[in-house]
């Protein structure tokens, strides 16, 4: 079963910021959270991970509460490009023998 | 160039035929997956291999084998095709079997 846990689907206007959250309350210390996502018809496709301190690259940018409990994943700008399935994963960074559980994940619908 | 890639892209054939996918990657990665996304789009890991050593090997019937010639291709091969095993199967790799995985456009089989 996934470790996590997010709303089933979400609407952002194209052009705001898109803000998925993610609660992962039992995640271990080793654990890295990690969002995919998935467009209509296509492969999932990584996105960005983090431990403890806040992340951004091209693509995103990844808030995790201090706790760790929780973490948001960020879209600045969104476009209708980003229209997908957007999953929240924990697990070991390198652990080979550490599988990725994909749970339902948030689909999210950019409005023009 | 494709990252992932994966061969046919569809599929289509009859109950008790064997069939095989290929995957390749040329990321150079040393870590490559299976994966099974049903009709309900749920996503779930099938077998990984490291360095052409079967690491994760979930519970699937044994009418699916994978085969990992080299690092670089891990095709999969399933017998006496039934109509539950009419998915999209995707192809993933990764660097030392990391949580950062990169996914193939699947490929879609339909059992008739």
């Amino acid at each position: 079963d996934a470790k996590t846990t997010q709303p089933p689907s979400m609407d952002c206007a194209e052009g705001r910021a898109a803000n998925l959250p993610c609660n992962h309350s039992t995640i271990s210390g080793n654990e890295y959270v990690y969002w995919y996502r998935q467009i209509h018809s296509q492969g999932p496709q990584y996105i960005i991970h983090g431990l403890k301190n806040n992340e951004t690259n091209e693509m995103a940018s990844l808030i995790i509460t201090e706790d760790r409990k929780s973490s948001t994943l960020i879209l600045p700008h969104a476009t209708l490009r980003d229209t997908a399935v957007y999953y929240c994963i924990v697990r070991v960074a390198l652990n080979r023998d550490d599988k990725i559980i994909f749970g339902k994940g948030t689909r999210l619908h950019i409005l023009p | 160039d494709t990252a992932v890639s994966q061969t046919p892209k569809y599929l289509v054939t009859q109950m008790g035929n064997d069939k095989s996918i290929k995957c390749e990657q040329n990321l150079g990665h040393d870590t490559m997956y299976w994966y099974k996304q049903d009709s309900k789009k749920f996503l779930k890991i099938m077998f990984s291999y490291n360095n052409k050593e079967l690491i994760i090997n979930e519970t699937v019937p044994n009418r699916f084998s994978p085969k990992s010639p080299d690092k670089a291709h891990l095709n999969l091969h399933i017998n006496s095709l039934e109509l539950g095993d009419s998915a999209v199967y995707f192809c993933a790799s990764s660097p030392g079997g990391g949580g950062e995985q990169y996914f193939g456009p699947g490929t879609r089989l339909t059992v008739t």
